[in-house]
């Protein structure tokens, strides 16, 4: 199985500020790596599929990069709505494995 | 408008068994795989399992399989989790899920919660 971790588990933001969260694959999945949000109570929400194609509807303060083993999520100028969950999933093979979440909160 | 429903989300007591449907609407069905995603209480997202367009090929995590079976029915445009033998760390709320083209899951239900306890 492929093992994603996301760093760090959790970060402490202010709006207006930029964030990093990184995921990294147990072995390289190219670019087979996608990024989703979740509110509490609520779904996630796709934001960035295959490493850095935004999703239709995300606003364009998110993007994401990396290829291999190594990814970014960043978020430039954090908004008030952006607090939430972000989690890195890959679809390179099965299982299909998901970071174990990183909780972005506001400081 | 897009949309995928799930439904059957009880308590059940261990050993026990249930289906969960998932309902959807407003896209060509019959096109895209579908996928179950579960999330248990304050926990992350682990993937369950995955069905082909045509219902022919299914995949399991290794920790349902034997236990839970994936189906569908294209005509009724609705996805089936039935879930035997359940345990309590079977408790989670349970997602359906639009793949494209296998690489991304683009729309997500509202989630059924499934509660294992005696």
């Amino acid at each position: 199985d492929i093992h994603m971790t996301q760093s760090p588990s959790s970060l402490s933001a202010s709006v207006g500020d930029r964030v990093t969260i990184i995921c990294r694959a147990s072995q390289s999945i190219s670019n087979y790596l996608n990024w989703y949000q979740q509110k509490p109570g609520k779904a996630p929400k796709l934001l960035i599929s295959t490493a850095s194609s935004l999703q239709s509807g995300a606003p364009s303060r998110f993007s994401g990069s990396g290829s291999g083993t190594d990814f970014t999520l960043t978020i430039n100028s954090l908004q008030p709505e952006d607090f939430a969950t972000y989690y890195c999933q890959q679809s390179h093979s099965t299982p299909i494995t998901f970071g174990q979440g990183t909780r972005l909160e506001i400081e | 408008e897009l949309q995928v429903v799930e439904s059957g989300g009880d308590l059940v007591h261990p050993g026990g068994s249930l289906r969960l449907s998932c309902a959807a609407s407003g896209f060509i069905f019959s096109s895209y795989w579908m996928h179950w995603v579960r999330q248990a209480p304050g926990k992350g997202l682990v993937w369950v399992s995955r069905i082909d367009s045509e219902g022919s090929r299914t995949t399991y995590a290794d920790s349902v399989k034997g236990r839970f079976t994936i189906s569908r029915d294209n005509a009724k445009n609705t996805v089936f989790l039935q879930m035997n033998s359940l345990r309590t760390e079977d408790t989670a709320v349970y997602y359906c899920v639009r793949a494209v083209r296998e690489l991304y899951f683009d729309y997500w239900g509202q989630g059924a919660l499934v509660t294992v306890s005696s």
